[in-house]
């Protein structure tokens, strides 16, 4: 069955410390891959996805995500985190073919002054 | 474009009480989806929509149901209300895309649902 795990449910750093969240899928296939963003009492903000091509993606906001295709894993890095970046994030995988996506269950950031 | 909206922002119902709850997009977006956020689950796919007058049970489809008459217009219906069904309700939008999967869904701002 596909499944998205992030393993870390809390991650607190020193703001302008690097960042690293991590997302494992499993999926028979190469699926599509999503960072979002959710601040407090808001919607989800998309922050990335990946879904061909190289590897290393670029997104809004300083943020990039590698696709390891080997490790099944799509992990979330910023070099220098701002205070701004307080939030909780999901990691998505929406599979090739369908309609329907499925979450994790989402890594809250604390950034500490 | 406000993109997606959602009405209301948050609400209170007793128990058996019924209630609908509003998403609108102005973005011409095909697929139309239905989720429920719990602590520590992340979110969870209630009903999904691939166009007008189409919908589909997702993950927990159970004590809900769905509507979409109009393209633009994805209702979620709670018939008779749960303290189980307490969460925040997101409606997301994508545009059908040339593959499935591999457009990002939009989301609306969230409703704030209490059951009593």
């Amino acid at each position: 069955a596909q499944s998205v795990t992030q393993p870390d449910i809390h991650i607190t750093v020193s703001e302008g410390a690097s960042l690293e969240l991590r997302c494992n899928y499993s999926y028979g296939a190469t699926p599509y891959l999503f960072w979002y963003v959710q601040s407090p009492g808001q919607g989800l903000q998309l922050l990335l996805k990946y879904f061909s091509g190289d590897t290393l993606v670029q997104g809004i906001k300083g943020f990039e995500a590698e696709f390891k295709r080997s490790q099944s894993s799509f992990n979330l890095r910023k070099p220098s985190v701002h205070w701004s970046d307080a939030a909780e994030y999901f990691c998505a995988v929406g599979a090739p073919g369908t309609y329907k996506y499925i979450f994790g269950t989402g890594t809250r950031l604390k950034v500490l002054a | 474009n406000a993109g997606v909206t959602q009405t209301p922002k948050f609400r209170v119902l007793k128990t058996g009480q019924s209630m609908t709850l509003l998403c609108a997009q102005d973005m011409n977006h095909e697929y139309m989806y239905w989720y429920r956020q719990d602590p520590g689950m992340g979110l969870r796919l209630i009903h999904y929509s691939v166009g007008e007058g189409t919908t589909a049970k997702g993950e927990v489809p159970d004590g809900y149901n769905v509507s979409r008459l109009k393209k633009q217009n994805f209702l979620l219906g709670l018939e008779s209300a749960a303290p189980s069904q307490t969460s925040v309700y997101f409606c997301a939008s994508r545009t059908r895309g040339l593959a499935g999967g591999q457009n990002e869904q939009f989301f609306g701002p969230g409703t704030r649902l209490t059951v009593l």
